[in-house]
């Protein structure tokens, strides 16, 4: 049972261009969220994180959004970069970590 | 800067061999976690030590168990391996806090045959 999903497993953004990465939960009793960037023969890398206590976190070109009512979050880059390009898990923190499935991010230049 | 290292890059197995995958972290981290990676599945928690000795089952224990003798290592076995095991294994280590992010290694190629 899948208590975080990323039901796009995949999207195309033009260089420069906003990216738009979506991430839902189950269980509303996650208190913290965070992003990974993953590089293919890598391990994950973290990326920017949210307490659930706030909406919003901001880290250069990454920006984090938290809705709780929805229980949703979503990563936004801007200006994506052709380096941007890689799979991206949410993950969120209860008695243990649950990632999503990625969603494979592809920055044409 | 944290360094999680993990034996192997790349293992091919036969069926019905035992196998260890091994884990170190060098930065006095007390929680390591194995995960396995798999297409359209994501990371899935395997077992999880938070201390010397200790050990949780994740989401997909079976067939699968772990040690952690020293606080730095944390082993992954399979007590005999199968090919629904071949996959993506990432070991991870944090601090005791449930707020921190997790420092991931480089990552373990299993195929078994």
């Amino acid at each position: 049972d899948q208590q975080v999903k990323q039901n796009s497993p995949s999207l195309s953004v033009q260089e420069g261009r906003i990216s738009i990465l979506n991430c839902d939960y189950t269980n509303s009793m996650f208190d913290y969220f965070l992003w990974y960037k993953k590089y293919p023969a890598e391990g994950p890398t973290f990326l920017i994180s949210i307490s659930s206590i706030k909406d919003k976190n901001e880290d250069g070109r990454f920006t984090v959004f938290l809705n709780k009512s929805a229980k949703h979050l979503s990563l936004h880059i801007v200006p994506s970069q052709p380096g941007d390009s890689a799979v991206y898990f949410c993950a969120a923190s209860g008695n243990q970590f649950y990632f999503g499935t990625g969603t494979s991010l592809t920055v044409i230049p | 800067d944290v360094k999680v290292t993990q034996s192997s890059r790349y293992l091919v197995k036969r069926t019905g061999e035992k196998v260890f995958l091994e884990c170190v972290q060098d930065m006095d981290h007390e929680n390591m976690f194995w995960y396995r990676q798999d297409p359209g599945l994501g990371l899935r928690l395997i077992y999880f030590s938070y201390d010397v000795k200790m050990k949780e089952k994740g989401d997909i224990p079976e067939g699968y168990s772990v040690s952690r003798e020293k606080k730095e290592r944390f082993s992954l076995i399979l007590e005999s391996a199968s090919t629904n095991q071949t996959s993506m294994y990432l070991c991870a280590s944090s601090t005791r806090t449930g707020t921190t992010e997790q420092y991931f290694g480089p990552g373990t190629r299993l195929t078994v045959t």
